[in-house]
């Protein structure tokens, strides 16, 4: 079964507005939860990631918003540029987990000069 | 800096065939990984190593084979090729230390068709 759920399956905004993607989880255990970003034709890349001792991280236009007691966390993108227009993957990992990655099913994201 | 290269970028192969899927990394991470992008399932785990001779199964590792022989080098091999096995792979490789969660560093992807 899918360990990080991802939500909406796809989001298209005007240029200049906050798209927000949001994932929740289960398994009490991870405690490493990073976004990545992947373009048509390319692999994922890291975008910006949050451990659960904090509950927001900021970089740049992307702020990443956790919440531990609802086992959620979100992606915020301010200011959004076509430029931005990518599918964006939360995942999670665990300590003990030798960096393995469960994905999210990932967003599609259009952003409309 | 190469970073994570796999070859090939392209590949049909019959049902039954096998063939290997290659992964080299020039930025001497202890563990690399091998996932499979479906649609509408996000990345999946295959098989995954934290060093020269050690490999474990992900998720989904049934029909695949890997060996670790270098640092450098995660191949992933297909036994007998199903349609099944129709998907974009992608190889990862991250610093390992035990104790903390890494960057993971994804190649470009081998998309792989089985006819």
């Amino acid at each position: 079964q899918q360990q990080v759920k991802q939500s909406p399956q796809s989001l298209i905004v005007q240029k200049g507005g906050i798209p927000i993607i949001n994932c929740a989880y289960e398994n009490t255990a991870f405690d490493y939860f990073p976004w990545y970003q992947q373009f048509p034709g390319k692999g994922p890349a890291l975008l910006i990631a949050i451990r659960p001792d904090v509950s927001e991280k900021k970089e740049g236009r992307f702020t990443i918003s956790f919440n531990k007691s609802a086992k959620q966390f979100s992606l915020h993108i301010m200011d959004s540029q076509p430029g931005d227009s990518a599918t964006y993957f939360c995942a999670a990992s665990m300590q003990t987990g030798a960096n393995n990655l469960f994905f999210g099913t990932g967003t599609r994201l259009t952003v409309i000069p | 800096n190469a970073g994570v290269t796999q070859t090939p970028k392209f590949q049909v192969l019959k049902t039954g065939q096998s063939m290997t899927l290659q992964c080299a990394q020039d930025m001497n991470h202890e563990y690399m990984s091998w996932y499979r992008q479906d649609p509408g399932m996000g990345l999946r785990l295959i098989h995954y190593s934290v060093g020269a001779g050690i490999t474990d199964q992900g998720e989904v590792p049934n029909g695949y084979n890997v060996s670790r022989s270098t640092t450098e080098d995660f191949p992933l091999r297909l036994l007998s090729a199903a349609p099944s096995q129709t998907s974009v792979y992608f190889c990862a490789s991250s610093y390992y230390f035990g104790t903390a969660n890494t960057e993971a560093f994804f190649g470009q992807g081998t998309r792989l068709t089985v006819v």
